[in-house]
């Protein structure tokens, strides 16, 4: 299984952006790019997915490098309920299976 | 409202016990999954199902059992063979969006076995 590489943890200051970054070397032509969060006590939510091209949704955006071995999240203006817990994970569009590492514990200061 | 539910949220167990974990969404998903989440750690699938009747291993399954008797039920027995059982877990289902698969997960239960 592919691996992704993240830093343990970030700080935002409120109301700037936030630039989450993921590193996937070992990334394959058909795993696709999912970010999830998760806050306390609570389950993962889906934030965003893409392949190649960078996405944007009302959460967030994505950027895939152009040789994807990376990929960054961008929170566009950080609020205190983005701090959380952010999941950069592969998965082959053939399998149900998601690999989730450690995360970046994002904090967000007021 | 749809959704996954997961019962109870905080579950207590003696050692040498074995103990079922409720799992049930109403989202009309085909794939279920049931991770577990140690403290400062990230998810580790332990069982996961594509459809009914049918489950698979994930990379943790020693000393749990799981089965898919109906499409929106899961449940997940811990087993008192499973070493080190307190933990925090998460149940989720995906459908099938843009050639991948959302996941959406339940509250999750923590138990903790003393």
């Amino acid at each position: 299984d592919a691996k992704t590489t993240q830093p343990n943890s970030m700080e935002s200051n409120e109301e700037e952006p936030v630039h989450l970054p993921c590193n996937h070397s070992t990334i394959s032509g058909t795993d696709y790019i999912h970010w999830y969060r998760q806050l306390p006590s609570q389950g993962p939510e889906y934030v965003i997915h893409g392949l190649t091209s960078n996405v944007n949704n009302r959460m967030a955006s994505l950027a895939i490098a152009e040789d994807r071995k990376s990929s960054t999240l961008i929170l566009h203006r950080a609020t205190l309920r983005d701090a959380a817990v952010y999941y950069c994970i592969l998965r082959d569009v053939s399998t149900y299976k998601y690999i989730f590492g450690t995360g970046t514990r994002l904090k967000v200061l007021a | 409202d749809g959704g996954i539910t997961q019962s109870p949220k905080y579950l207590f167990r003696k050692e040498g016990q074995n103990v079922t974990l409720s799992c049930e969404q109403n989202l009309n998903h085909d794939a279920m999954y049931w991770y577990r989440q140690d403290p400062g750690q990230g998810l580790r699938l332990i069982y996961y199902s594509q459809i009914v009747n049918d489950f698979q291993k994930g990379d943790i399954a020693e000393g749990y059992s799981v089965s898919r008797e109906k499409k929106e039920s899961f449940p997940l027995t811990v087993t008192s063979a499973q070493k080190n059982p307190t933990a925090f877990y998460l149940c989720a289902s995906s459908k099938y969006i843009v050639r991948t698969y959302e996941q959406y997960f339940g509250p999750g239960t923590r138990l903790t076995v003393t």
